[in-house]
């Protein structure tokens, strides 16, 4: 899993609440991601980073936001959980800076919204 | 709108067999097409990639076949097993910028003793 780790490995939580997913990498790698898997829709981008403070949108980040402080953590919030957000979160980590590298993934966060 | 177009949704395929698994893009731009593969509980790892140059890679039993003119690239699994059924992924890359890996929606493989 190329020294990622996400937690919790896995959630439930409630409509309504606010929810923080954690992925932490025990290297410096600069560009870190943020997944999520649905049946039917494979694996979408909710956000991602290219460096400490440094961030942007995917395809599918409304009602998410992320933040990274440090390099080795980068960090999901689902501001307000919907049952619409119940999926599986991936974090991913990108080993080089050659943009055409490979990702790394992590083994994932299920998250289930009552 | 889906940039990679990936079928079959599902396959099952009888231990020996061959598995194929294809898909489509449009963006002639996109220069690296790696396939990952992903076990119940885990999360994807990259089986195989490809590079635009070339029209066919192996890795033992796993071939890409690669057909720049329609587009098109395909996974084929040789000598299929039970323990490579798994959700395998296409995707293609284009090196303009950070956000710039586009996959599949996945097909899921069972082979059958």
């Amino acid at each position: 899993d190329a020294g990622i780790t996400q937690s919790p490995r896995h959630k439930v939580t409630e409509t309504g609440t606010p929810v923080t997913l954690r992925c932490h990498q025990t290297e410096n790698h600069r560009y870190m991601y943020w997944y999520r898997q649905d049946p039917g829709h494979g694996l979408r981008l909710i956000h991602y980073s290219y460096g400490v403070k440094d961030t942007d949108k995917g395809e599918v980040s409304d009602g998410y936001s992320v933040s990274r402080s440090k390099t080795e953590d980068f960090l999901l919030t689902l501001e307000s959980a919907t049952s619409s957000q119940t999926s599986v979160y991936f974090c991913a980590i990108r080993l080089t800076r050659d943009l055409n590298s490979p990702l790394h993934f992590g083994n994932g966060t299920r998250l289930t919204v009552t | 709108q889906q940039q990679v177009k990936q079928s079959p949704q599902s396959l099952i395929v009888q231990k020996g067999g061959i598995s194929i698994i294809n898909c489509a893009y449009e963006n002639t731009a996109f220069d690296y097409f790696p396939w990952y593969q992903q076990f119940p509980g885990k999360g994807p790892a990259l089986l195989i990639a490809i590079r635009p140059d070339v029209s066919e890679k192996k890795e033992g039993r796993f071939t890409i076949s690669f057909n720049k003119s329609a587009k098109q690239f395909s996974l084929h699994i040789m000598d299929s097993q039970p323990g490579d059924s798994a959700t395998y992924f296409c995707a293609a890359s284009i090196k303009t910028g950070a956000n710039n890996l586009f996959f599949g929606t996945g097909t899921r493989l069972t082979v059958i003793p």
